[in-house]
């Protein structure tokens, strides 16, 4: 059954950098993902497509401080420089046979 | 610029039934396929439904199959979600959100709409 997997919290202190991670269920390893952001009481936004290989295309706006890369199962977002507008809620979101799946979700809180 | 605006929702008592709509604007509205994502409160993000650029092709999350509809309408820029069979656990904002594909279906989104409430209660 695909499936992704999320830590439901993560914590850094502003200006610092942080990694989430996204992990793919056993058999599903080479799927690509997307990472989106909500922000508190906003509709989510897209902010990148990550392939297998750790290449990943941004979405229109998305600031440099956001990138991705890939090992194995597991898809990664990292954003460097922190922002109090970072803080929000981030899924990772994946697609087979049909149907879409979505990670747990992430809560960022930038200290 | 690209908007989806989202209508429709509201309170409903268990087992009856709700049309939510959205209206899209400022795209090429026949060539992009349509989703509905759907947040309970305080919840993550649930997929709920897609209907392809043409209408033809429809997928649907288990939790919905059989009791939901996905439609659209390009003459009028509108996707509609027919529910059916409304269940206390259907409370939830119900996004319409774009597919990245022109022409096709990428199954990941680029635009969102602001969500409509849809409070299934007796």
């Amino acid at each position: 059954q695909l499936a992704l997997t999320q830590p439901p919290s993560a914590s850094a202190s502003l200006g610092a950098s942080v990694k989430l991670t996204c992990a793919l269920s056993n058999g599903h390893s080479t799927y690509d993902i997307a990472w989106l952001q909500q922000q508190p009481e906003k509709s989510p936004r897209f902010l990148m497509k990550v392939n297998s290989d750790g290449s990943h295309r941004k979405g229109a706006g998305i600031p440099d401080r956001f990138s991705a890369s890939s090992s194995g199962a597991v898809r990664y977002l990292a954003i460097s420089n922190l922002q109090s507008e970072d803080e929000a809620a981030y899924y990772c979101q994946t697609w087979g046979s049909g149907s879409v799946v979505f990670g747990g979700g992430t809560t960022l809180t930038v200290l | 610029q690209v908007q989806l605006m989202e209508s429709g929702g509201g309170v409903v008592q268990p087992g009856r039934s709700l049309r939510v709509s959205c209206a899209a604007s400022g795209l090429t509205f026949s060539r992009y396929p349509f989703h509905w994502v759907r947040q309970a409160p305080g919840k993550g993000l649930e997929w709920v439904a897609l209907i392809s650029y043409d209408g033809k092709t429809t997928y649907y999350g288990d939790s919905v199959k059989g009791r939901f509809t996905i439609s659209r309408d390009n003459s009028k820029n509108t996707v509609y979600l027919q529910m059916n069979s409304l269940k206390s656990e259907d409370t939830a904002v119900y996004y319409c959100v774009r597919d990245q594909g022109f022409g096709e279906l990428l199954f990941y989104f680029d635009y969102w709409g602001q969500g409509t409430l849809v409070l299934v209660s007796s």
